[in-house]
């Protein structure tokens, strides 16, 4: 099957810092990247889309100046969390939506990234 | 509009019985219904999937049964077993929207041996 990957899987940074977190397709191209952010005990929250070669589509109340996202290529998103606060510490999962076929809306999850800000 | 309900929080089952999960939508747009099965500390996976065009779909132990009437879908996992102890999402999508899913709130489900 379709396998997503995040790097790094958990970081620990200063307030004030910034983090980059990566999300690769490995075997498929991805038109399409997702970035949530998900608290302890609660749901997804989705917090932007991007397709590659354009700019990021955030949803509401997410603030795009400190979550920067990049898709530069068909297989890696980043996005970067600028002067972090302990407020972000979060687990970040990123998924990714290939080009249209069998995959119908089929999302595939990457394995998620642990941030903690001290 | 965009709300994905589900129900119930949390859900414990004995291992062998038939574990139920129900999600209720409001958006009739809404024309892909997916399952997630997440486990502590890893990013979802997905279970299943139905379209609306279909009133169930089974793959293995697990069913997804579908009332487009109702605007409600749920998730049942047969002869259910410890190793499916994880978190459930369900969630829906509209294809006009960049496949975007709106998530319902997640089921917690325990299955004791």
């Amino acid at each position: 099957g379709a396998v997503v990957s995040q790097h790094p899987s958990w970081v620990i940074c200063k307030s004030g810092t910034s983090v980059k977190i990566e999300c690769r397709s490995l075997d498929f191209q991805a038109t399409t990247m997702f970035w949530y952010r998900q608290f302890p005990k609660q749901s997804l929250m989705l917090m932007a889309t991007s397709n590659e070669g354009s700019k990021a589509t955030y949803e509401q109340g997410v603030e795009k100046d400190k979550f920067l996202i990049n898709h530069a290529s068909l297989t890696l998103s980043t996005l970067t969390v600028t002067s972090a606060h302990p407020e972000d510490s979060s687990f970040y999962i990123c998924s990714a939506r290939g080009l249209s076929g069998n995959s119908y809306n089929e999302q595939f999850f990457g394995p998620g990234t642990r941030l903690t800000v001290l | 509009q965009q709300q994905v309900k589900q129900s119930p929080q949390s859900l414990i089952v004995q291992k062998g019985g038939i574990s139920i999960i129900n999600c209720a939508y409001e958006n009739t747009a809404f024309d892909y219904f997916p399952w997630y099965q997440q486990f502590p500390g890893k990013g979802p996976a997905l279970l299943i999937a139905i379209r609306p065009d279909v009133s169930e779909k089974k793959e293995g132990r697990f069913t997804i049964s579908f009332n487009k009437s109702a605007k409600q879908f749920s998730l049942h996992i047969m002869d259910s077993q410890p190793g499916d102890s994880a978190t459930y999402f369900c969630a829906a999508s509209f294809y006009n929207q960049g496949g975007k899913l709106i998530f319902g709130q997640g089921t917690e489900l325990s299955v004791k041996p």
